[in-house]
């Protein structure tokens, strides 16, 4: 099955700065490739995604890199606030002819942003 | 537009217990996945209802059993508790067929 690394677990950056967390995966045939931001206690909740057939996608201060070569990808967040920190996942999934597969998701990075 | 709603919000279990989770999903979806979340780990496929049937599963014991009513809503049932059951259920809903899924609150285990 497919297997979802993640890095950094932790991610200290000073308010203003960008924060960059990779993922990889291991399944060549996985197309999509979404991120969740999760809150203390809360839910996840997607911020943004990415299909392999798109190289990058760009929302506002974050934007999602993918290399299918390389079976990896990445998240970008530029200009960080405080409202940013939180625990960010990444996950993979294919379309397999009918349902998308259930996500893979990482381990997660916790994301810190100092004032 | 009511969003994917879970219940109960918190529960306490004894081991060896049963229990059931229910889950409404986002108006207008009709296919539920539940994932289980472990503290500091991240959220692990359990397994997706569709058309009233289990489509696909991951990696969890047969104690995991799930049901999906005609309004789309679901429940997962957990049998025979163990302590390592202990986490957060999160229940997604999305469109058959599509890969974008939105996530309840979750309903938070504990097995004592």
């Amino acid at each position: 099955g497919e297997n979802v690394e993640q890095h950094p677990s932790t991610l200290s950056v000073q308010e203003g700065d960008s924060a960059v967390i990779k993922c990889t995966y291991s399944d060549s045939a996985s197309n999509y490739f979404p991120w969740y931001k999760q809150e203390l206690g809360k839910r996840p909740q997607l911020i943004i995604d990415i299909r392999s057939n798109v190289g990058e996608k760009k929302d506002q201060r974050i934007a999602v890199t993918l290399n299918k070569t390389a079976k990896h990808f990445s998240l970008h967040i530029t200009e960080t606030q405080p409202e940013d920190s939180a625990v960010y996942f990444c996950a993979a999934s294919k379309d397999n002819g009918g349902g998308a597969d259930g996500l893979t998701f990482g381990k997660g990075t916790h994301l810190i942003i100092q004032p | 537009d009511a969003g994917v709603t879970q219940s109960p919000t918190h529960l306490i279990k004894t081991r060896g217990q049963q229990v059931t989770l229910r889950c409404s999903p986002k108006s207008g979806h009709d296919t539920v996945s539940w994932y289980q979340q472990a503290l500091g780990q991240g959220p692990q496929f359990i397994f997706q209802y569709y058309e009233e049937e289990e489509r696909q599963r991951g990696n969890f014991p047969d104690r995991f059993s799930g049901h999906q009513f005609p309004n789309y809503s679901s429940e997962l049932n957990v049998n025979a508790l163990l302590l390592g059951d202990s986490a957060l259920y999160l229940c997604a809903s999305s469109f058959w067929g599509g890969n974008t899924i939105y996530f309840g609150e979750g309903s938070w285990l504990t097995v004592v």
